[in-house]
């Protein structure tokens, strides 16, 4: 059974208009939930998690995502995309002490 | 300071050779783990290493040995690797396993390209 779904494989918007890179879990429990980027040839760096505080989690770079306990959802978003954001997007969930990592998004941004 | 570092960045090695892989964390975490990513795909755990005694060993053939010498250092040894074992190899720490002690920092990788 999938643990964390990535609904979107590529996202394309243009810059200075806003990012939603989707995902959802499957978890009767409210599990840790964390955003990664990873730009080209690179290692995974940590946008922000959710560790059942405040369901409005606001991380590095503009970047925020709110958990949705009814939804069992963790949708990232960004007011407004920059050039820099282009990368590999990876939402992962960690349930009993497993980590589940969702098949990621590409985020594309067009001039 | 969240930097895990790892060398070399990059390895070519043939299929009878030797080599080894190291990480380290200068953060205190007691939790250090190996992945394993291919092109496109999210990466896939191999080993997780807990107040360096070996905790997950998640079926990776006996060609890979990991080993933690202190709590500071994680080395992945290689030998006689196939092709298919190209890829990105990325180490991650951790203050630990339990909750709240989860968040893994990453390193940047090690390219390795076998022949």
């Amino acid at each position: 059974a999938q643990s964390v779904t990535q609904l979107d494989s590529h996202v394309s918007v243009s810059e200075g208009t806003p990012v939603l890179l989707r995902c959802n879990y499957s978890s009767s429990y409210s599990p840790s939930l964390f955003w990664y980027v990873q730009h080209p040839n690179k290692g995974l760096q940590l946008l922000l998690k959710y560790t059942s505080a405040a369901t409005l989690v606001k991380g590095i770079n503009g970047f925020e995502a709110e958990f949705k306990k009814s939804e069992t959802s963790f949708h990232l978003t960004k007011p407004s995309a920059h050039m820099s954001d282009a990368a590999e997007y990876f939402c992962v969930v960690r349930l009993a002490n497993q980590f589940y990592f969702g098949t990621g998004t590409s985020l594309t941004v067009i001039p | 300071d969240t930097e895990v570092t790892q060398t070399p960045k990059h390895l070519v090695m043939g299929m009878t050779n030797k080599k080894s892989l190291k990480c380290e964390q200068h953060m205190g975490h007691r939790a250090m783990y190996w992945y394993k990513q291919k092109a496109k795909k999210p990466p896939e755990l191999m080993f997780v290493y807990s107040y360096e005694k070996l905790s997950i060993n998640e079926s990776v053939p006996s060609r890979f040995s990991p080993e933690c010498p202190n709590s500071s250092l994680l080395n992945l040894h290689l030998h006689a690797l196939q092709p298919e074992d190209s890829a990105l190899y990325l180490c991650a720490s951790s203050l630990g396993l339990g909750w709240g002690r989860e968040t893994q920092y990453f390193g940047p990788g090690t390219r390795l390209l076998v022949l």
